[in-house]
């Protein structure tokens, strides 16, 4: 995998499911990934900044967990409610400069 | 706390002119900001980071002198688009770095911007 890549794009579930998404990246020189929740007209709120393999992090009814040497993380989120609708992001960090590449992310619409 | 704002939100401006736009840390001082542009269905992309005191780095591809940032203080940094093109228009949205632990960014809400 040469860039970050984010699956599926899009997403709709009833309230009360769980549901979770693929972010996939390179695995060589990993510095770190950063998940983020992205509301319309908002500005993106940042969930977690993982960095070690094995890592899993919660907030709340969200949960992430990273493979550094398979290149993937999944961002699982449990009981699902409307104001769960977002779209998710993760980023790549590239280097020791913080960079951040991004996938495409998932557009996550939950209805009652 | 880290919250960042980003003016304005949306502006529409003839071709050949320039737009400014401004990102802003409220509540914290942020040496390091960066500048992204997202264009339809894609991610998205750094354009350049923005370092306070010290010449903006650009990422491959992005013209420094039609995207000008400045850097002057600890909580502001400027975008200017010059000589603005209607391929210019697009999401332009800047993020700053708290440099702690862990290192996060904190992004501003974006700018819309529409070249006629």
């Amino acid at each position: 995998i040469l860039n970050v890549e984010q699956s599926p794009q899009s997403l709709h579930v009833q309230e009360g499911d769980s549901t979770n998404f693929t972010c996939s990246f390179p695995s060589s020189n990993f510095y770190a990934l950063h998940w983020y929740r992205w509301e319309t007209a908002k500005s993106p709120e940042a969930l977690f900044v993982m960095t070690l393999n094995g890592d899993e992090k919660k907030k709340g009814r969200i949960s992430a967990t990273l493979n550094t040497k398979e290149g993937y993380s999944y961002l699982y989120i449990k009981g699902s409610q409307p104001e769960d609708s977002a779209t998710y992001l993760c980023a790549r960090v590239r280097g020791t400069a913080s960079k951040l590449t991004f996938g495409t992310g998932t557009r996550l619409q939950v209805t009652l | 706390g880290a919250v960042v704002s980003q003016h304005p939100s949306r502006v529409i401006c003839k071709s050949g002119t320039s737009v400014k736009i401004e990102c802003r840390s409220l509540d914290f001082q942020a040496t390091t900001m960066f500048w992204y542009r997202q264009f339809p269905k894609q991610s998205l992309m750094l354009m350049a980071t923005s370092n306070e005191g010290s010449k903006a780095t650009y990422e491959q591809g992005v013209e420094k002198d039609k995207f000008l940032i400045n850097h002057a203080s600890l909580t502001l940094s400027t975008l200017t688009v010059t000589s603005a093109h209607p391929e210019d228009s697009s999401f332009y949205i800047c993020s700053a770095r708290t440099g702690g632990a862990p290192d996060t960014q904190y992004f501003g809400p974006g700018t819309r911007l529409t070249v006629l």
